[in-house]
């Protein structure tokens, strides 16, 4: 089973700010918090993870609380190409291979 | 440009009917994994390649089989497809090693059984 919340759906004007929650309570402290979305029709794409610290790319913003037990990610400043289901996922990533368990994650709409 | 390549997009089978899907990857990536993924639901780790190394999902049917002959190439054998099996497969690869966290993902082969 997935280890994360999302919300099922969200809506943000194009041009705005994104801020997709996700809580992962359940967090253990070797496990990172990843994020994937997926374009209709298209194999999922990476965006950005973390552990402990925000981290920022080209894509997106990542903000981990300080417990870990939730984040946020940002996309801030939203185009039409970013609608898609955003996945959040928790999983340990050592040396090896990892699996991702994708949940349901969060549709996000961006409106026009 | 480095990508991962599935063959074909899109395959129509019949229900018992043998198929194989194909990977190809310019990546050089030392893991390889295949997802399922039925309509409207998340992808579904059915199994990966770590090097040579097969690793089965638990609860990853028997009908489901794969091969890896060499870094750049993945199958993925559905030996007696039935009508549940229709989805789209998506195949991804990731390089171990410290600093190593991105899954690339291919564009999915959609398969459809009759």
């Amino acid at each position: 089973d997935a280890k994360t919340t999302q919300p099922t759906s969200m809506d943000c004007a194009e041009g705005r700010a994104a801020n997709l929650p996700c809580n992962h309570s359940t967090i253990s402290g070797n496990e990172y918090v990843y994020w994937y979305r997926q374009i209709h029709s298209q194999g999922p794409q990476y965006i950005i993870h973390g552990l402990k610290n925000n981290e920022t790319n080209e894509m997106a913003s990542l903000i981990i609380t300080e417990d870990r037990k939730s984040s946020t990610l940002i996309l801030p400043h939203a185009t039409l190409r970013d609608t898609a289901v955003y996945y959040c996922i928790v999983n340990y990533s050592g040396a090896g291979s990892y699996q991702l368990t994708f949940g349901k994650g969060t549709k996000l709409s961006v409106i026009p | 440009d480095a990508m991962v390549i599935q063959n074909p997009r899109y395959q129509v089978t019949q229900f018992g009917k043998p198929v194989t899907l194909s990977c190809s990857q310019t990546l050089n990536h030392n893991v390889m994994y295949w997802y399922q993924q039925k309509s409207s639901q998340a992808p579904k780790l059915l199994f990966h390649y770590y090097d040579k190394d097969f690793n089965n999902e638990a609860d990853t049917p028997d009908n489901f089989q794969s091969r890896r002959p060499n870094t750049s190439f993945c199958f993925l054998d559905i030996r007696s497809p039935g009508l549940g099996d229709a989805a789209m497969y998506l195949c991804a690869t990731s390089k171990s090693g410290l600093g190593s966290y991105e899954q690339y993902f291919g564009p999915g082969t959609r398969l459809t059984v009759t």
